[in-house]
């Protein structure tokens, strides 16, 4: 079945560089995919998507690069502020029937001050 | 104020009692999810909806149960069968599967049974 696996579950940068977060994905079939931002204790906030007749999207300091060849997802986030310290984590669809989206474990980022 | 309520924010429990979590949204969305979310793992699938009136298991239903008699409304029940209930559980909408459409999460219950 799919599976979604993340590089690093830990990921420590000084405020103001830019953060990577990667996620690999197992589905060649997978054509949805999205990036989460989870702080403790509360639910998983929506942050950007790509589908996959893209391969980068742009929102505000952050952007998704899409690489279907090697099934590699990555998040970038410029200027990385505190608050940008949480867990991240990717979700992808399944790519069959069901629809669902498979979530990978998370990289928790942390932004030293 | 548009979103998904889950109630209440933590729950204690003794083993052997049923319990039911409260998952609401006035997104208008069709499809409703219930995760379980443990420590240091990714969002597990319970159960979800498409529609009012199914539901279809994910892929940890056992002990569990759900139902889905209105459209904002989506109750997930932790039986006494569920082996190992503690977990922050996590409600979700989407306007459809969610293989094509973001999910929008609630705030999640954190369930502790003793």
């Amino acid at each position: 079945g799919e599976s979604v696996g993340l590089h690093l579950p830990t990921l420590s940068v000084q405020e103001g560089d830019n953060s990577i977060i990667n996620c690999a994905y197992s589905n060649s079939a997978s054509d949805y995919f999205i990036w989460y931002k989870q702080e403790s204790g509360k639910g998983p906030q929506f942050i950007i998507d790509i589908r996959s007749n893209m391969d980068k999207r742009q929102g505000q300091r952050v952007t998704v690069l899409l690489n279907k060849t090697v099934k590699h997802l990555s998040l970038q986030i410029a200027a990385t502020q505190p608050g940008d310290s949480a867990v991240y984590f990717c979700a992808v669809s399944g790519g069959g029937s069901q629809g669902n989206l498979i979530f990978g474990k998370g990289t928790k980022l942390s932004v030293k001050p | 104020d548009g979103g998904i309520t889950q109630s209440p924010k933590y729950l204690f429990r003794k083993e052997g009692q049923n319990v039911t979590l409260s998952c609401e949204q006035n997104l208008n969305h069709d499809a409703m999810y219930w995760y379980r979310q443990d420590p240091g793992q990714g969002l597990r699938l319970i159960y979800y909806s498409q529609i009012v009136n199914d539901f279809q298991k994910g892929d940890i239903a056992e002990g569990y149960s759900v139902s889905r008699e209105k459209k904002e409304s989506f109750p997930l029940t932790v039986t006494s069968a569920q082996k190992n209930p503690t977990a922050f559980y996590l409600c979700a909408s989407s306007r459809g599967l969610a293989g094509a459409y973001e999910q929008y999460f609630g705030p999640g219950t954190r369930l502790t049974v003793t």
